[in-house]
């Protein structure tokens, strides 16, 4: 069965650091959303990508983060200058336009910012 | 404000007995209700979306709109249920999904 696939799991920068953290989406979905999960929290949505451009952004993606698909398959989220307060679980998902539009996730990269 | 309360934390059963985890959204629309579960070291993945009225691994679970709740139920509960559970919406089919705080499951032998 397909699977969204992040790489790496787990990441350890320094504060400052610029960070990319890489997903491959399922191959035939269009849709691409990251969310992130700080330790203990919810899980929320940072941004959903269609069509080569932003759907939406939540408050928290801010000037810091960006998004990317820089190819036919990868899809990236760029923190720019990390702060300890990124330091999540961070998750991509992706969708289809059929039927059963649901949202499938990836397993998730483990950010440590120092 | 869009909002999912799922006000246990924790839940423990044993074998057997009925499990129900609740969860209750505020959204001014009429929106998509999801259970999510993560096994130990797995990824997030859909259990349950209420459009779908299906019945997986035995779970069920009811939209009620007028208490807006969503709440998961299975009527015995077995081991290999133990996992953390995410109720979630979405207003839009394209649209971000609101997650809960989830519950941690867990059945006893």
């Amino acid at each position: 069965e397909p699977e969204v696939t992040q790489t790496p799991s787990h990441q350890v920068t320094q504060m400052g650091q610029e960070v990319i953290l890489r997903c491959v989406p399922i191959s035939n979905h269009l849709y691409f959303y990251w969310y992130r999960q700080i330790l203990g929290q919810k899980v929320e949505f940072l941004v959903s990508f269609y069509n080569n451009e932003i759907s939406e952004k939540s408050e928290i993606f801010d000037d810091q983060f960006s998004v990317e698909r820089p190819d036919g398959s990868n899809f990236t989220l760029k923190i720019r200058s990390t702060k300890l307060e990124d330091s999540a679980m961070y998750f991509c998902a992706s969708q289809p336009i059929t039927d059963f539009n649901i949202q499938y996730f990836g397993a998730g990269t483990r950010l440590s910012v120092l | 404000a869009q909002r999912v309360t799922q006000p246990e934390k924790l839940l423990s059963v044993f074998k057997g007995a009925p499990v129900e985890l609740k969860c209750n959204y505020s959204y001014s629309g009429s929106p998509e209700l999801f259970w999510y579960v993560q096994y130990s070291r797995q990824r997030l993945q859909l259990l349950l979306r209420h459009i779908s009225r299906e019945s997986i691994k035995g779970f069920t679970a009811d939209l009620n709109k007028g208490e807006t709740s969503f709440h998961l139920k299975k009527p015995f509960a077995q081991e290999e249920d133990s996992a953390m559970y995410y109720c979630a919406f979405r207003g839009s089919t394209l649209g971000r999904l609101y997650f809960g705080r989830g519950t941690q499951l867990t059945v006893w032998p």
